[in-house]
């Protein structure tokens, strides 16, 4: 089974400054699909950044960037310019294929200080 | 607003009870799932339907069941209610496409329905 690890359950960083947040995953599977989401105090769950195991490419999504290390099963979000709106958790996700379920890490607690 | 409405927002019920989580799916989406996060956990993943029929089984309760009519809305059944199931019921759906396609293989969730079983 597939499984998804955050190693980090709490993190904290100053306002405007970067902040990366690890995660890493098992799988046997050659492609399939992982994405990084985020719970603010709403709860809402918001997708923050995706990766497809195929693109070589790390995936950016305007100040969210991933590092994306396909051997060593390693897919880390990088944070820049950090803003109060940024505090939240954040979970890890894994998914084998289309039409297939979400595997989420236990999340980390993101903290901005200003 | 993501497309993904849940009712109800809240519940509050009593140890012993049953209540029925309702949601609608996107627009054009025909996978459904229901995930649980208890008090400052993960989602735990609970059951999938496609269309109209389960597709995949988490750690979901011999008391909870699910179904996806065919309007493709889901209800999930939660009976025989214990403390311990007090949570956030996330519902999410997808649309199933081939790899590649624009906006696959994301999950879009709703707002959650929080139960609190007294």
């Amino acid at each position: 089974a597939q499984t998804v690890t955050q190693s980090q359950p709490e993190m904290s960083v100053q306002e405007a400054e970067t902040v990366t947040l690890s995660c890493t995953y098992d799988t046997s599977e050659s492609d399939y699909y992982l994405f990084w989401y985020k719970q603010p105090p709403s709860r809402q769950m918001i997708l923050v950044i995706r990766q497809e195991a195929y693109k070589q490419q790390n995936a950016t999504e305007n100040r969210f960037s991933v590092n994306f290390q396909k051997a060593a099963k390693s897919f880390s979000l990088k944070i820049s310019d950090s803003q109060l709106g940024d505090a939240a958790m954040y979970f890890c996700a894994y998914r084998m294929e289309y039409g297939n379920k979400l595997v989420f890490g236990a999340g980390t607690i993101l903290r901005v200080k200003s | 607003d993501s497309g993904v409405t849940q009712t109800p927002k809240h519940l509050i019920t009593a140890t012993g009870q049953r209540v029925t989580l309702r949601c609608s799916p996107r627009s054009g989406d025909l996978s459904v799932y229901w995930y649980q996060q208890s008090l400052d956990q993960g989602l735990q993943f609970l059951i999938q339907y496609y269309n109209g029929e389960e597709r995949a089984k988490g750690n979901i309760l011999e008391r909870f069941s699910a179904q996806q009519f065919p309007d493709l809305h889901s209800e999930l059944n939660l009976s025989s209610l214990e403390l311990g199931d007090s949570a956030l019921y996330f519902c999410a759906s997808s649309v199933t496409v081939r790899q590649g396609a624009s906006g696959a293989n994301v999950l879009t969730f709703g707002a959650g329905s929080r139960l609190t079983v007294l």
